[in-house]
């Protein structure tokens, strides 16, 4: 039982590069979410998934795209990398049964655009 | 959405009981209060959750009083490994996943 597994742990990408975060979970969760944080400041929310094949747009959703073909996984897309994107991404997860309403998060991907 | 008001920062000294305290007026009959624990370089964890009265766990507990617009969450006999950045969270327990962090508040233990 791996938990939230992300991918890569780093990358440095040039400004309109384009590139996918990995995010995959094994405790068969329903729920799934992306979130950005940068130095200082508090998550803030990209996009979630309530379950396979379903998205929605978070608070920052512009210059990503996300997608959910398995419960498993749910890939950030970056479409056009800009400097302003520079951040710790985290992708999280939790299961909707009432015993447990807390999110498990992920290590996070450390995102650098130059 | 419910806002949260936050310490942005606290310190105590290790082996004393910590009291984060969080203000949310605008809380609704649904939302459940739910705070996580964030360490440097790692993505937060989940420690409690409550709606009403008192919870504990073997983490921590919390306290919601009677009118729900605040609620305080206590570590008891904390350690430098306490040192975090602690976020108060208010939404429905099921089915809103749009959830607001804020800034959260930095905990730092002193030796």
């Amino acid at each position: 039982n791996a938990g939230v597994t992300q991918t890569p742990k780093f990358q440095v990408l040039k400004t309109g590069q384009s590139m996918t975060l990995q995010c995959a979970q094994d405790m068969n969760h329903e729920y799934m979410s992306w979130y950005r944080q940068d130095p200082g400041m508090g998550l803030r929310l990209i996009h979630y998934s309530v379950g396979a094949g379903i998205t929605d747009q978070g608070e920052v959703p512009n210059g990503y795209n996300v997608s959910r073909s398995t419960t498993e996984d749910f890939p950030l897309r970056l479409l056009s990398a800009a400097p302003s994107q520079t951040s710790v991404y985290f992708c999280a997860s939790r299961q909707t049964v009432r015993t447990n309403y807390g999110y498990t998060f992920g290590s996070g991907t450390r995102l650098t655009v130059v | 959405l419910a806002k949260t008001t936050q310490p942005i920062s606290m310190d105590s000294y290790e082996g004393q009981e910590v009291n984060i305290t969080c203000s949310h007026n605008n809380i609704a009959t649904n939302d459940y209060i739910t705070w996580y624990q964030q360490f440097p370089s790692q993505g937060p964890r989940f420690i409690i959750q409550g709606y009403k009265t008192k919870v504990t766990n073997e983490v921590a507990s919390l306290f919601i009083p009677a009118d729900r617009k605040s609620s305080t969450l206590s570590l008891p006999r904390v350690s430098l490994s306490d040192t975090a950045v602690y976020y108060c969270l208010v939404g429905e327990k099921f089915g809103n996943e749009k959830l607001t962090f804020g800034t959260g508040t930095r905990l730092t233990i002193i030796p």
